[in-house]
Order: structure tokens, then C-alpha cells, then sequence
């Protein structure tokens, strides 16, 4: 079946870029994404990418997809200490979309 | 714009016990998704409602979790008798729709259920 995989933690130095990496297996997949859990609140959207795009930039954020490899990462620029959350990589298939397990990212100040 | 409302926040019951956990999605938004989050892991999906059909319900346990959505606005699910493996975080989720090229999946705050 899909399956979605994320290493579980990263830590990065305040102003250091920071790189989360995801791998999927489902190669029907139509958008992927990136959501941001902060404690005690629900997943919220950070951005997304369309399978047909190997790059995209959102301000700090900068997803790149490799599809051959099925392989996803998130870097966050100049990473800050509000950017310390749990970080869900996800995959839209043909019936659903599914959830890696979520990065723990920690910023040391 | 209001968000996707759940209650309650936090539920602590004893096993066997029944419990119910409210949904109100963003409004004009007609597809709704339950997820189980357990600890350290991502959501895994429950169940999908397009307006008041329930279209995906392969992942719910039926024997004991039960879920409605009426009027195809807001959503219950029920879990009777609840039981010690039961203890996560139920999100509730809504989209436009689920078909839509981009699918923006908006989610509640969770309700975190504790069975002791």
C-alpha cells in the first residue's frame, strides 16, 4: 500500500537553513505537501507542490520534488525559533492522502 | 472566517465507557474528514463524507466507532464501548472538495480522548 516516510528529528541553530526530507511511495501521487502541527493545534497547510514540478518557493520555504526517486524535501531559510513544530509530509493519491509519521524540528537560540 | 470547530478539547474516560466527538467544518466546505492521530505518528484517515454520504469508511472500526453527518454541515463520531487503545488525538478535517486539484485540507484543533 502508500506508505509516506520522514526521519523523526531535526536540529538546526537559530538562522541556519533547515532540511526535512521525505520519501512516498505511491507514484500516482497528484500534489504533496507540507504541513506544520503546533502543540495542542491541528495541521495547518505550509505549501504544496503539483507532481509535475521539481521546484517550488514560497518566501523562506523551498520544496523540491524528485519523482523519479519519489523523494521530497522542505527547506526552511534563515530558520527562526517560532519554526520549532512537527513538520508532516503527505501525498495525494487517487483515493486519499496520506501522512509520513512527522519531523520534530527543534531550533536552539 | 471561522475554522474547522471541535469539541470538546479534551475528553478523559473510563474503558467501556461511550464517548462523542463534535465537528463543524468551515462553512460551504462539503467534504469532511475524520482522522486518528496517535501519538508520534501522522493522521490516518477514519472516515470521508461528501455532503452527508459517507464515500471512504474502509478504515473505521465499525464494531465499536460509528460517525454521522446529517445535514452534510456538521459531524459526530461515537465510540461505544471505548477501550484502553482508544487514547489519541481525533482530528476532524473539511475541504471544498476532495476532488479539487488542490484539496486543502483545513483541520480542527483536535479532541485528545484519554481512556483509563
Amino acid at each position: 500500500g502508500e506508505d509516506v516516510e520522514q526521519s523523526l528529528f531535526l536540529s538546526v541553530r537559530e538562522g541556519d537553513s533547515s532540511v526535512i526530507n521525505c520519501t512516498y511511495t505511491d507514484s500516482s501521487s497528484t500534489y504533496l505537501y507540507w504541513y506544520k502541527q503546533e502543540p495542542g493545534a491541528g495541521l495547518q497547510l505550509l505549501t504544496y507542490i503539483f507532481s509535475n514540478m521539481d521546484m517550488k518557493q514560497d518566501q523562506r520555504l523551498t520544496v523540491l520534488l524528485n519523482k523519479k526517486d519519489k523523494h521530497l524535501s522542505l527547506r526552511i531559510a534563515d530558520t527562526q525559533t517560532g519554526d520549532s513544530a512537527i513538520y508532516f509530509c503527505a501525498e495525494k493519491g487517487l483515493l486519499k492522502t496520506i501522512f509520513g509519521a512527522g519531523t520534530r524540528l527543534f531550533v536552539k537560540a | 472566517e471561522a475554522g474547522v470547530v471541535q469539541s470538546p478539547r479534551y475528553k478523559i474516560i473510563e474503558k467501556k465507557q461511550p464517548v462523542a466527538f463534535w465537528c463543524n467544518p468551515i462553512s460551504g466546505h462539503n467534504t469532511l474528514y475524520w482522522y486518528l492521530q496517535n501519538l508520534g505518528q501522522g493522521p490516518e484517515l477514519l472516515i470521508r463524507y461528501e455532503n452527508e454520504e459517507a464515500v471512504d469508511d474502509s478504515q473505521l472500526p465499525k464494531d465499536r466507532f460509528s460517525a454521522e453527518r446529517l445535514k452534510g454541515v456538521d459531524s459526530t463520531l461515537k465510540i461505544q464501548p471505548a477501550e484502553l487503545g482508544d487514547s489519541a488525538v481525533y482530528l476532524c478535517a473539511s475541504s471544498f472538495r476532495a476532488s479539487g486539484r488542490r484539496n486543502e485540507q483545513f483541520f480542527g484543533p483536535g479532541t485528545r480522548l484519554t481512556v483509563l
